[in-house]
């Protein structure tokens, strides 16, 4: 069964500093690695497709990277406006088009 | 205009009721979707629709029906609604082309069985 870790699962941050999330998976076979952005009373947000090991993905203050084992979303100097529920979920090779999602970091940047 | 949208936003009923719940996307895409994300915030897929299959996740009860009048609506129905079923729904959609897989989602519908 494919699954997704995310931690931690809350993050508080002041405003500048910049951090890591984690997303820790288990995949019969990778096909691809998505972040998103879910702001509260939202639907999820696009941010990146990441598929293979050593591949790396920027939007302004966000980049991500992928291992065999893992993906890092790295924030930064992250500003308020980037306080949102980051998600990571992975697509298995033999799933379709169908996303196995984590629990999210919840993310507080304080001004 | 919005890409994904998915009416009402807040569905409030009684244990036994019959509800459905709307989605319509105008981004041409040919893939739809259905996710539920709970109170820890897990979303999880129901199901997969395009013109030539229905993907269903197994752990999901056969009272949960997707409905799809065309290739731009996909609309939930769920019968004798139980307190588990409290959540809230997200409709999204994608192209079916490898590269170009990302989901739009729709605002989500907060229901609650009373």
């Amino acid at each position: 069964e494919d699954q997704v870790t995310q931690s931690p699962e809350a993050l508080r941050l002041q405003e500048g500093e910049s951090s890591s999330l984690n997303c820790s998976y288990t995949v019969s076979g990778l096909r691809g690695l998505f972040w998103y952005r879910q702001d509260p009373g939202k639907g999820p947000e696009f941010l990146f497709t990441l598929y293979s090991a050593g591949e790396e993905k920027e939007k302004e203050r966000l980049k991500a990277t992928l291992t065999k084992k893992e993906s890092f979303l790295h924030i930064t100097a992250p500003k308020p406006e980037d306080s949102a529920t980051y998600l990571c979920a992975v697509q298995a090779q033999n799933a379709g088009n169908m996303l196995t999602f984590g629990g999210g970091t919840r993310l507080m940047v304080k001004p | 205009d919005t890409a994904v949208s998915q009416t009402p936003k807040y569905l409030v009923t009684q244990m036994g009721n019959d509800k459905s719940i709307k989605c319509e996307q105008n981004l041409g895409h040919d893939t739809m979707y259905w996710y539920k994300q709970d109170s820890k915030k897990f979303l999880k897929i129901m199901f997969s629709y395009n013109n030539k299959e229905l993907i269903i996740n197994e752990t999901v009860p056969n009272r949960f029906s997707p409905k799809s009048p065309d290739k731009a609506h996909l609309n939930l129905h769920i019968n004798s609604l139980e307190l588990g079923d409290s959540a809230v729904y997200f409709c999204a959609s994608s192209r079916h082309r490898e590269g170009d897989e990302k989901l739009f989602f729709g605002s989500g519908t907060q229901l609650s069985v009373l």
